[in-house]
């Protein structure tokens, strides 16, 4: 139990355009979910924190403009990146809490490579 | 400010063997710890979980322990296989509903 799906599994986008990841939480409903970005030999370093039905709260340094968070309903949230730059490109990867039967846990997506060119 | 160390960015050790990883923190007080392993190109895949007042944990060849004096915790697989080989990383959390902080996570190789 407690599976997030996450697509797509991997994109390539021109410099300026945007691009959407979704991540759907299929056997439970998930009220939080974090997103997080990871670079080649580097840590998964958070982005941003959504909760179900109101406004993201972002990290320092990044820019709520740029990566932009839906979280509209319990099983579905997305993540946006918006006029991508080169820079954008990295693997990001979203995240759920859960609780199931008293138990608490996180489960992760398989993440998404996004290759800006 | 708050910090999480994995002792060592690669670790190769040989199959059979046991391999001990090494997760320290500074300035955190974390409610528990988890380790998850990554592959490449993958999430992260949750391992074990132990809390802060809990000494040690076990499942399968895997062990983890908990020191919040040392402010440690160590990972242990035991009669490691090739299949082991990934990454390995650690991750805290205060409470219960906050995100995960992960150490940069250390590489692992069981040579056969």
């Amino acid at each position: 139990g407690a599976v997030v799906s996450q697509h797509p599994s991997w994109v390539i986008c021109k410099s300026g355009t945007s691009v959407k990841i979704e991540c759907r939480s299929l056997d439970f409903q998930a009220t939080t979910m974090f997103w997080y970005r990871q670079f080649p030999k580097q840590s998964l370093m958070l982005m941003a924190t959504s909760n179900e039905g109101s406004k993201a709260t972002y990290e320092q340094g990044v820019e709520k403009d740029k990566f932009l968070i839906n979280h509209a309903s319990l099983t579905l949230s997305t993540l946006t990146v918006t006029s991508a730059h080169p820079e954008d490109s990295s693997f990001y990867i979203c995240s759920a809490s859960f609780r199931d039967r008293g138990r608490h846990g996180y489960t992760f997506g398989s993440g998404t490579r996004l290759t800006v060119v | 400010s708050q910090k999480i160390e994995q002792n060592s960015e690669a670790l190769n050790i040989q199959e059979g063997k046991t391999a001990t990883l090494t997760c320290n923190y500074t300035n955190y007080s974390p409610a528990y710890l988890q380790w998850y392993r990554q592959d490449p190109g993958r999430g992260p895949v949750f391992l074990l979980l132990i809390r802060e007042n809990e000494k040690e944990k076990r499942k399968e060849r895997l062990k983890v322990t908990f020191d919040t004096t040392l402010k440690q915790s160590l990972f242990h697989i035991t009669a490691s296989q090739p299949a082991d080989s990934a990454t390995y990383l650690c991750a805290l959390a205060t409470t219960g509903n906050t995100p995960l902080v992960f150490g940069k996570g250390t590489r692992l190789s069981v040579i056969a």
